[in-house]
């Protein structure tokens, strides 16, 4: 069974310009969850997608934006980047929207400078 | 959203039992607890959770308070792989997957 993996794991941007992430969910999960940890602090809910659909919104602005596939993989896009961006951004897929049960990757480490 | 309190660190030897305390006074009725844990340079993983009743499983025991107030997440036998970062989240059932992260326990095992 193969778990959570994202890409790419590590990137440097300068502000201003646009970043995507990619996420696979684990086999059998349904739902993807994104959320951003700055350093030194714990994550931080970014939104859900439930087949295709965005499913709940944390308190991210508009550039915050993803996508989910049909086969249920998952992109996280973030426009316009700024230097507070810069965090790790992990992706959590669970077998259904409610179970709270949650697997998540290793994260992509994103540097804005 | 609840919140839940948590020591900022805790130490414990190698293959002792370990009590990580939560409070989360505010709890409500549909609000689940759960527990996830951070390894250095990983992502959280999942431990256990619970709504009322104490719970088991193969990674740790949950023990809730009866007016749910407070809980408590056991690891019978700590290891040095348990070093990592512990979190108490409080998840209301309408809350589909959102989890608020607070600041969690820092756990260190000395051998």
């Amino acid at each position: 069974e193969t778990g959570v993996t994202q890409s790419p794991t590590h990137l440097i941007k300068t502000r201003g310009q646009q970043v995507t992430l990619r996420c696979s969910s684990q086999s059998g999960h349904n739902t993807v969850s994104w959320y951003q940890q700055a350093l030194g602090q714990g994550p931080q809910f970014i939104f859900q997608y439930y087949r295709e659909e965005e499913n709940g919104r944390g308190n991210f602005p508009p550039r915050f934006s993803g996508l989910q596939f049909p086969n249920y993989s998952s992109e996280l896009n973030v426009n316009a980047l700024e230097l507070d961006d810069s965090a790790l951004y992990l992706c959590a897929s669970s077998f259904d929207r409610g179970s709270g049960e949650l697997f998540f990757g290793e994260g992509s480490r994103l540097t804005v400078l | 959203d609840a919140k839940t309190t948590q020591p900022n660190s805790m130490e414990s030897n190698e293959e002792e039992p370990v009590h990580l305390p939560c409070n989360h006074s505010t709890i409500s009725g549909t609000d689940y607890i759960h527990w996830y844990r951070q390894l250095p340079s990983q992502g959280p993983e999942y431990v256990i959770h619970g709504l009322t009743s104490n719970v088991n499983n193969r990674m740790a025991s949950l023990a809730i308070a009866e007016d749910r107030k407070s809980s408590t997440l056991i690891l019978h036998r700590a290891t040095l792989r348990d070093a990592a970062v512990y979190y108490c989240i409080l998840r209301d059932i309408d809350a589909g997957n959102m989890l608020t992260f607070g600041g969690g326990t820092r756990l260190m095992v000395k051998p």
